[in-house]
């Protein structure tokens, strides 16, 4: 079965550091997301991306977070100057096309990032 | 704003009984996707079931059923015959055409042998 897969599993970092988190969604599916959950708290949304454009994003979504589909297949989430509060789990997730309210996610298994 | 409640942070259930997880939303749009979601200990986040908001038929997948009651806009989970595997964070989560996935702050289920 097709899968979101995310690189790298655990990331630690220096607070400052910009940090970049991979993810490479399932194959023919267009839109894309990212999402956090911070240790024994909810999982909360980030930004949703389609067509080569954010379509919408969250109010922890700052200017100090960014996402890139570079290549057609990665798609990134970059954290320019990390804080100890962006230490979450990260998971990316997509869905097919046309109308995502159809669509159930497919969620990633997560990059956990630890500032230091 | 969509908000997505559940009220219960721990449940327990003893093997092979019954448990129900509640759910409780807030929205004006009419057409709309409910969700659960299950995070076992590795943090992986694994579809158990959803619902259509248009469909008035609960869904059910296989020990998994939801009892949606649109009107109280109220999506409880139900696990029968409850394995020890079910042991989790359970998330319940909503998404309409306008928003993108939202999620509720997660039940932790124990399931006692």
């Amino acid at each position: 079965e097709p899968e979101v897969t995310q690189t790298p599993s655990h990331q630690v970092t220096q607070m400052g550091q910009e940090v970049i988190l991979r993810c490479v969604p399932i194959s023919n599916h267009l839109y894309f997301y990212w999402y956090r959950q911070i240790l024994g708290q909810k999982v909360e949304f980030l930004v949703s991306f389609y067509n080569n454009e954010i379509s919408e994003k969250s109010e922890i979504f700052d200017d100090q977070f960014s996402v890139e589909r570079p290549d057609g297949s990665n798609f990134t989430l970059k954290i320019r100057s990390t804080k100890l509060e962006d230490s979450a789990m990260y998971f990316c997730a997509s869905s097919e096309v046309s109308q995502p309210a159809n669509e159930k996610l497919f969620f990633g298994s997560g990059t956990q990032l630890s500032v230091l | 704003a969509q908000t997505v409640t559940q009220s219960q942070p721990e449940m327990s259930v003893q093997e092979a009984e019954t448990v129900t997880l509640s759910c409780t939303y807030d929205t004006s749009e009419s057409d709309y996707y409910l969700f659960w979601y299950k995070q076992p200990p590795s943090r992986q986040m694994i579809l158990v079931i959803r619902q259509e908001a248009y469909k008035q038929q609960n869904a059910t997948e296989n020990r998994f059923s939801v009892n949606f009651q649109k009107a109280a806009k109220s999506f409880s989970l139900k696990i029968s015959d409850s394995q020890l595997g079910d042991a989790a964070m359970y998330f319940c989560a909503y998404r309409s055409a306008i928003n993108d996935m939202r999620f509720g702050a997660g039940t932790r289920l124990t399931v006692k042998p």
